[in-house]
């Protein structure tokens, strides 16, 4: 069965650092364009980032800098390393993996994130 | 960057009923688009992609329209498990974007 679970969200106070995996199974994070994406409380959705299968990364204007995607090819595990946090990056955090280079076909459940202090 | 609206914000409809969703992209996603359905204190799934393609599992019921610029997204008739937030996302260019979302309400 393919599938994501994502760990390691929590409180978190501002500037602070945090780091989210994704663990993934049934099928090779490697082989294929994954992303993440957040949902601050009772907002909308938002595009983080994004990792290639090549290895490419980007990320959204609001994160750059200061977040850092990336995978694990042995253990099959994407990852996202949150620093120099702040209260706008209060969300819960989604990996997704893209069909092609296009729309999230596969979704974990979420990793929820708060900054406060 | 390409901005997304979806219209309207809620949508109140009775079981049985008919629901049409708007989403807007500006410029032209020329048919890079999908729907993606939130139900409450879920993760959201993917509905249609490439404007009107349904992805597995889904119902016949749920259907998309549109290219360009204007989008539409109808669910025939609404079951009860259908009461949820709707998004559409552009993947024509990066960084991707989504629409706020059309919450579908019983009414």
């Amino acid at each position: 069965e393919v599938q994501l679970v994502e760990s390691g969200g929590g409180l978190i106070q501002p500037g602070g650092s945090l780091r989210l995996s994704c663990a993934a199974s049934g099928f090779t994070v490697s082989s294929n364009f994954m992303n993440w994406v957040r949902q601050a409380p009772g907002k909308g959705l938002e595009w983080v980032s994004v990792i290639y299968s090549g290895g490419n990364t980007y990320y959204a204007d609001s994160v750059k800098g200061r977040f850092t995607i990336s995978r694990d090819n042995y253990k099959n595990m994407l990852y996202l390393q949150l620093n120099s946090l702040r209260a706008e990056d209060t969300a819960v955090y989604y990996c997704g993996r893209l069909a092609g280079t296009y729309y999230m076909d596969v979704w974990g459940k979420g990793t929820t994130v708060t900054v406060s202090s | 960057e390409i901005v997304v609206t979806q219209s309207p914000a809620t949508l109140s409809v009775s079981p049985g009923e008919r629901a049409t969703l708007s989403c807007r992209a500006s410029p032209s996603v020329r048919s890079n688009l999908a729907w993606y359905q939130q139900r409450p204190g879920q993760a959201p799934r993917l509905l249609i992609y490439g404007a009107f393609t349904r992805a597995t599992g889904i119902p016949a019921r749920f259907s998309g329209s549109g290219s360009g610029t204007e989008f539409t997204l109808t669910i025939s008739s609404l079951h009860s498990e259908d009461f949820a937030v709707y998004y559409c996302q552009q993947y024509d260019s990066w960084p991707r974007t989504f629409g706020q979302g059309t919450k579908v309400e019983i009414k």
